[in-house]
């Protein structure tokens, strides 16, 4: 199975700032990787899909990157709404894995 | 609008069977994977597994021999069973929906997610 790692496990941030979420998966996955944000309580909510495509409705201060084994997610000027954990999934063979996500807390 | 909605028993003994069933409304039941996902209290996700239009199914391995997916075309709902549960199956369990029509991939429309406990 395809192992994801994310990193870091958890931030801190404040409002306004520019932060970057890594995933690294254990082979290469072309470009079949999403991102997805959860909120407590909430079912996740996908972000960008295809490692770089923004889903309709999402803020365009979400951005992804990436192809093979490495992966970026960042965000730009952090809103107190984007306070939340992150999961990265790949699709490119089942079964279809997850990271273990990062928690952006706020400073 | 596409929305899901699911339901099922929430608690159970150990080693009782886990039923769950999600209904899809709105846009098209034909042509896409319809998937569970859970999710232990306080910990990450995990994918379950998927079953297509056809009932053709993909298992997480780790619960293969456990699990069953079904799809029931006329009503446009499928469900999830799970034997034999123990404490490490608590967890919200959630359905999804494929992203593109004829692709397993990416999950855009999500149930509500329930809560069984063991």
């Amino acid at each position: 199975a395809i192992q994801l790692t994310q990193s870091p496990s958890s931030l801190s941030a404040s409002v306004g700032d520019r932060v970057t979420f890594t995933c690294r998966a254990s082979q290469d996955i072309s470009s079949a990787l999403a991102w997805y944000q959860q909120k407590p309580g909430k079912a996740p909510n996908l972000l960008i899909y295809d490692a770089s495509i923004l889903e309709d409705g999402v803020p365009s201060r979400f951005s992804g990157s990436g192809r093979g084994t490495d992966f970026a997610l960042t965000i730009t000027s952090l809103q107190p709404e984007d306070f939340a954990t992150y999961y990265c999934q790949q699709f490119h063979t089942y079964l279809y894995s997850f990271g273990q996500g990062t928690k952006l807390e706020i400073k | 609008q596409v929305q899901l909605r699911q339901w099922g028993a929430g608690l159970l003994k150990p080693s009782e069977t886990l039923s769950l069933t999600c209904a899809v409304y709105g846009g098209s039941f034909s042509g896409y994977y319809w998937t569970w996902i859970r999710q232990p209290p306080g910990k990450g996700l995990e994918w379950i597994g998927d079953i297509n239009y056809s009932g053709s199914t993909n298992y997480n391995p780790s619960l293969k021999s456990r699990l069953t997916m079904s799809i029931d075309t006329s009503n446009d709902h499928f469900s999830l069973t799970l034997a034999s549960v123990t404490a490490a199956d608590t967890a919200v369990y959630y359905c999804a929906r494929s992203l593109r029509y004829g692709s397993s991939g990416y999950y855009r429309h999500w149930g509500q997610g329930a809560l069984v406990t063991v």
